[in-house]
């Protein structure tokens, strides 16, 4: 009975470079969001995910970022040219299809290190 | 945006004493939860609360959904060690259509237990 599952872990990266975060969600959810935690904060909202569809992502930076969930595969964060302020841990949740009552399961996060 | 002000921002208890944590935000919202974040680990969710004035309890904790439904708070009784932690409210609407807009997180409570 796996949860959301984040890879990797944690991730270092060069200004300039490019990073990856992938997640899968708990088997039977659908929708899947993004969060953002720096040190000594709390979680911020990134963007709001379902099968192919981007459904909100008012939280997300206009630039550089991007995310997709689609119909094969896990869902992607994808950040280009990283720069210091990115470093952060950042964590996938995943809710229910039919039942979206707000619950939201967390995965471990991915820590990413910009060097 | 919604803001949600959680306190106290820490706790130093003494093993056995009871807890008690609450959020206030500017905006109503018609989902509480509580969540707990260990170091290192992604937040996981201690209770879920619907309706204003709603009270829940789960085993030693106890949380409420305001009346006004723009507060909540969270007790724990006869604190444990492994109570330490970081303990988030967060606060969300729900669309009309059954999905749900990300959470708003308050900016945690560290609860450090002294033996």
């Amino acid at each position: 009975n796996a949860g959301v599952m984040q890879n990797p872990r944690h991730l270092v990266r060069r200004r300039g470079q490019e990073a990856r975060l992938r997640c899968s969600p708990m088997k039977g959810h659908s929708h899947v969001y993004w969060y953002r935690q720096l040190p000594e904060e709390g979680l911020k909202f990134m963007v709001y995910l379902q099968k192919e569809n981007i459904i909100d992502e008012s939280g997300m930076p206009k630039e550089r970022f991007s995310a997709e969930f689609p119909k094969e595969g896990p869902s992607i964060l994808r950040i280009q040219q990283v720069v210091r302020g990115d470093s952060a841990a950042y964590f996938c949740a995943s809710s229910r299809e039919l039942e979206n009552t707000g619950e939201l399961f967390f995965g471990e996060g991915s820590r990413l290190t910009v060097l | 945006g919604q803001q949600l002000n959680q306190s106290p921002q820490s706790m130093f208890i003494q093993e056995g004493e009871d807890v008690s944590m609450n959020c206030t935000s500017s905006s109503i919202f018609n989902t509480w939860l509580w969540y707990k974040q260990d170091p290192g680990e992604g937040p996981v969710l201690l209770i879920a609360l619907y309706k204003a004035g709603e009270l829940t309890s789960n085993g030693r904790l106890t949380a409420q959904f305001g009346i006004t439904r723009k507060d909540s708070f969270l007790n724990i009784s006869a604190s444990i060690p492994s109570d330490v932690g970081i303990y988030f409210c967060a606060g969300q609407l729900q669309y009309s259509g059954g999905g749900a807009d990300g959470l708003t997180f308050g900016k945690g409570t560290h609860l450090i237990i002294q033996p």
